[in-house]
């Protein structure tokens, strides 16, 4: 059953710690994107990774970092420099020029 | 940076209505993508058209596309219930560049 998962659904991070993400597909896609959602907005692009080893920052890297060791694995650790991280992170996939596949999503709320 | 902005923000109709959402854009495109997304879910992709086309069907959607006037707008025809979600417009430039979304619409299918 291909497909894109994250995990966990739902994470809670105390003042001052560092959380990972997870983001996984067997879709043999080359590329993957994290993207952020706050309340009743859009999605804004935290980073993405067009092939293994390389990745490149989006429009709100600041307080983030990824790597992608794996085709299939893109992590997403948000660090204590994030001051504001309470969102929706969306993680996504894609072959090429076209439709992305998206995960399920990942809750985090700063406790 | 958010390059689509959705028209209405938010839209309420009777099931079996049509619901027109509209989508603007800033820059040039390769292609522009519609997303559904439920409430607390992923998103899921819609359909695509690209910066040569003009009109798209799929089922009960239709998307025309006016690079002229760098607009596009979502027809959802005979609407149901399930309808209910929120709509992203996204347009992308040509590989696996990132889509940039709108803040989207929110569509209420009343029964």
């Amino acid at each position: 059953d291909g497909g894109i998962t994250q995990s966990p659904k739902y994470l809670f991070r105390k003042e001052g710690q560092n959380v990972t993400l997870s983001c996984e597909q067997n879709l043999n896609h080359d590329a993957m994107y994290w993207y952020r959602q706050d309340p009743g907005q859009g999605l804004r692009l935290i980073y993405y990774s067009q092939i293994v080893n390389d990745f490149q920052k989006g429009d709100i890297a600041e307080g983030y970092s990824v790597s992608r060791e794996k085709k299939e694995s893109f992590p997403l650790t948000v660090t204590s420099a994030q001051k504001n991280p309470t969102a929706f992170y969306l993680c996504a996939s894609s072959l090429e020029a076209g439709e992305k596949f998206f995960g399920p999503g990942t809750r985090l709320t700063v406790l | 940076s958010q390059q689509g902005e959705e028209d209405p923000q938010a839209l309420s109709i009777q099931e079996g209505e049509n619901a027109t959402m509209n989508c603007s854009y800033k820059t040039s495109i390769n292609n522009l993508q519609w997303y559904r997304q439920n409430s607390g879910r992923g998103l899921v992709h819609l359909i695509l058209i690209r910066s040569n086309e003009r009109e798209k069907h799929s089922g009960r959607l239709r998307v025309t596309l006016d690079t002229s006037k760098k607009s596009s707008s979502l027809l959802i025809t005979a609407s149901r219930a399930a309808d209910t979600a929120s709509y992203f417009c996204a347009t992308g430039l040509s590989g696996n560049t990132p889509l940039v979304f709108g803040k989207g619409t929110r569509l209420s299918v009343i029964a």
